[in-house]
């Protein structure tokens, strides 16, 4: 397996409501992150979660709550998110090095109306 | 800290023609370099890198970039496109040292190749 998966694909969330987001891989990466992106724009940093533990937060606002249950499954927690939140919300893991480069999963396309 | 330019944001060409994506870096210490291509409403996939070792690194559709040390660049190049390749192409570096796992990306380039 040398996928990331990442669901849902498409998330439409109001400003008042709760969701999640998940990715999970089975790579045996001890590395995994989640990024943001804007149309036409490159991926920005979120977070960075090295054997499990969150090792960077790029000052991201509180309504984002990231999760590592395990090795193999990252969780996004979403509330109150403004309407300017939505984006591609890509979820990426690397092995244990920071040179091997990451591998991302597709993506869950997010609107908050 | 490390950054990355892409000098294009848009490149047109006509199929079958040469093409060259510009990417250089800025960086105090030794670096790894990649290249990811994304498709429309995708996630990006790692089309190739340079890790050490030989300067000229190739991927398995025809792409191949070249590592200058000396003028900081890592350009991407395909010598004939296919419409296929049209897709938005990222140049992106990782610092090396420590468990710093943080990859700076370039702002992309459009290849947008044309019949």
């Amino acid at each position: 397996d040398t996928e990331v998966t990442q669901t849902p694909k498409h998330l439409v969330m109001g400003m008042t409501n709760k969701k999640s987001l998940k990715c999970e891989q089975h790579m045996g990466h001890r590395a995994m992150y989640w990024y943001k992106q804007k149309a036409k724009k490159p991926p920005e940093l979120m977070f960075v979660y090295s054997y499990e533990k969150l090792s960077i937060n790029e000052s991201v606002p509180s309504r984002f709550s990231p999760e590592c249950p395990n090795s193999s499954l990252l969780n996004l927690h979403l509330h109150a998110l403004q309407p300017e939140d939505s984006a591609l919300y890509l979820c990426a893991s690397s092995q244990d090095s920071w040179g091997y480069g990451y591998t991302f999963g597709s993506g869950t396309r997010l609107t908050v109306v | 800290a490390q950054s990355v330019t892409q000098l294009d944001s848009q490149v047109p060409v006509f199929e079958e023609a040469p093409v060259e994506l510009r990417c250089n870096y800025s960086s105090s210490v030794s670096v790894y370099l990649f290249w990811y291509v994304q498709y429309p409403n995708q996630g990006l996939q790692l089309l190739l890198k340079y890790l050490s070792g030989s300067t000229l690194v190739e991927s398995i559709n025809g792409f191949e970039a070249e590592f200058n040390k000396s003028q900081t660049s890592f350009h991407l190049r395909k010598p004939s496109v296919h419409i296929s390749d049209t897709a938005e192409y990222f140049c992106a570096v990782s610092e090396g040292g420590g468990s710093n796992y943080k990859l700076t990306f370039g702002k992309g380039t459009l290849l947008t190749v044309n019949p």
